[in-house]
């Protein structure tokens, strides 16, 4: 089974610059998560989805962070215009349903340092 | 006050030792996962449980529900265990929410 591919590894950007991670999810599974992980912090929530809608973005930053998924099964999150304090690992996770009896499988993480 | 507590914050260990990591949480949950994650920042998911016990090869996690209380155990420690290990729960009114402790830097020394 594949798993959760997320790209790019890294990616290096300016202030007020803009920037997009896209995140693929095992196969089959409905629900799709990003999250932040600031250095030396544990990962928070940015936004979830179930299918092609938002269930909790309630940690989002909205007038800097954008997400989507579109067709229910690839994601983007971006961010436009970056802050230095937006430097971070950005992870996306997926499980086969909502639910606390349901496993995550993470991707590697999107690596952002904003300078 | 966080509501997932790790300790200790970072371990250092020689190559054999048994390994303990704790985690205390202050919500009543629905689950609760332990996680590891080497530099590079992927994680992988070694645990979900919501009571008793599991063990998993050199792993073992432990949960006690009265208490908000779940250890990790890792026997026969090696260098290749050496990680962050952390903690995260699904709170009962989180929908399928992850909330996680800080982690514990774990170095298994040769």
């Amino acid at each position: 089974e594949a798993g959760v591919a997320q790209s790019p590894r890294y990616k290096i950007i300016e202030k007020r610059q803009s920037v997009a991670f896209w995140c693929n999810p095992i196969s089959g599974h409905a629900t799709l998560y990003w999250y932040q992980q600031i250095l030396g912090q544990g990962p928070k929530l940015l936004i979830q989805f179930q299918n092609n809608g938002v269930v909790d973005d309630s940690q989002l930053p909205k007038d800097r962070f954008s997400a989507e998924r579109l067709k229910g099964v690839d994601s983007t999150l971006k961010i436009q215009p970056a802050k230095l304090e937006d430097s971070a690992v950005y992870l996306c996770a997926s499980s086969l349903q909502a639910g606390a009896n349901y496993g995550y499988t993470f991707g590697s993480g999107t690596r952002l340092t904003v300078v | 006050k966080n509501e997932v507590e790790q300790s200790p914050q970072n371990l250092t260990a020689q190559e054999g030792e048994f390994i303990t990591i704790n985690c205390s949480y202050s919500v009543g949950i629905s689950a609760l996962h332990w996680l590891q994650q080497h530099p590079g920042g992927g994680i992988v998911s070694l645990f979900m449980l919501s009571s008793g016990k599991k063990k998993h090869g050199r792993l073992i996690a432990t949960i006690n529900i009265q208490e908000k209380h779940s250890s990790l155990h890792i026997t026969a420690s090696h260098p290749r265990d050496s990680a962050v290990y952390i903690c995260a729960v699904v709170g009962e009114t989180s929908g399928s929410r992850l909330t996680f402790g800080e982690g514990t830097q774990l170095t298994v020394n040769p």
